[in-house]
């Protein structure tokens, strides 16, 4: 079974600071991780993912994320963050496949990040 | 990015009636997926859908739980008898094609709300 965990319930970075976003996982076979956001009373946006190749993956607005096997982290990041970067953050993980292949996504538990302008 | 659109967007039912939340999405997807979100929870998977079959179900999607396809568009969760634990945002997510590592594209949400 894979899992992943996000260390931190919330993390507070002032604007125009990095922010980091801790997730780790855990999975058998070849990882194939995400990162999405959620804002309030909204679904969930896609951001990035890690396939294979380069082990730091860009995405949108400005986010990237750094894929460590030896640490199985995969660590969001933004070198500078803004006010609107406020949201709560999921990093997820592909499901490795029991045969049938629908790769259903398993989900952390969610990173609050507040932006402090 | 694919457009998905859910209705209803807030849904209040009384415990014991049925419910049925709808997802539409807007180009040709091969694999649906129905998530809920608790308050305050993560996401958790419920099933997923496939050539007009489930392919693969958790052990949350119990036997109150369907999902169907009736007209080829629309993709249907439907819950036979809402508990009060069932009060939750429930996610459609679809995914465009059979490679594995395409990313899964989320819908508003339908909140769920049982009294």
């Amino acid at each position: 079974a894979q899992s992943v965990a996000q260390p931190e319930d919330q993390v507070n970075v002032a604007e125009g600071n990095p922010l980091t976003v801790k997730c780790t996982y855990s999975v058998s076979g070849n990882p194939y991780l995400f990162w999405y956001v959620q804002y309030p009373n909204r679904g969930l946006q896609f951001l990035l993912k890690y396939i294979t190749g380069d082990n730091l993956v860009k995405g949108s607005y400005g986010f990237e994320a750094e894929f460590n096997k030896s640490q199985t982290s995969f660590h969001l990041k933004k070198p500078s963050a803004l006010v609107s970067d406020s949201a709560l953050y999921f990093c997820a993980v592909r499901d490795d496949g029991t045969g049938a292949g629908s790769y259903q996504l398993t989900f952390g538990k969610g990173t609050k990040l507040s932006v402090i302008p | 990015e694919p457009e998905v659109t859910q209705t209803p967007s807030h849904q209040v039912t009384q415990m014991g009636q049925e419910v049925i939340l709808r997802c539409v999405p807007i180009s040709n997807h091969l694999y649906f997926y129905w998530y809920r979100q608790i308050l305050g929870q993560k996401v958790e998977f419920l099933v997923s859908f496939y050539n007009n079959e489930i392919s693969e179900k958790s052990e949350i999607f119990d036997d109150q739980f369907s999902v169907e396809r009736p007209d080829g568009s629309n993709f249907t969760l439907k819950i036979r008898s809402t508990k009060l634990e069932d009060s939750a945002m429930y996610f459609c997510a679809l995914r465009e094609a059979l490679e594995p590592y395409n990313e899964q594209f989320f819908g508003p949400g339908t909140r769920l709300t049982v009294l």
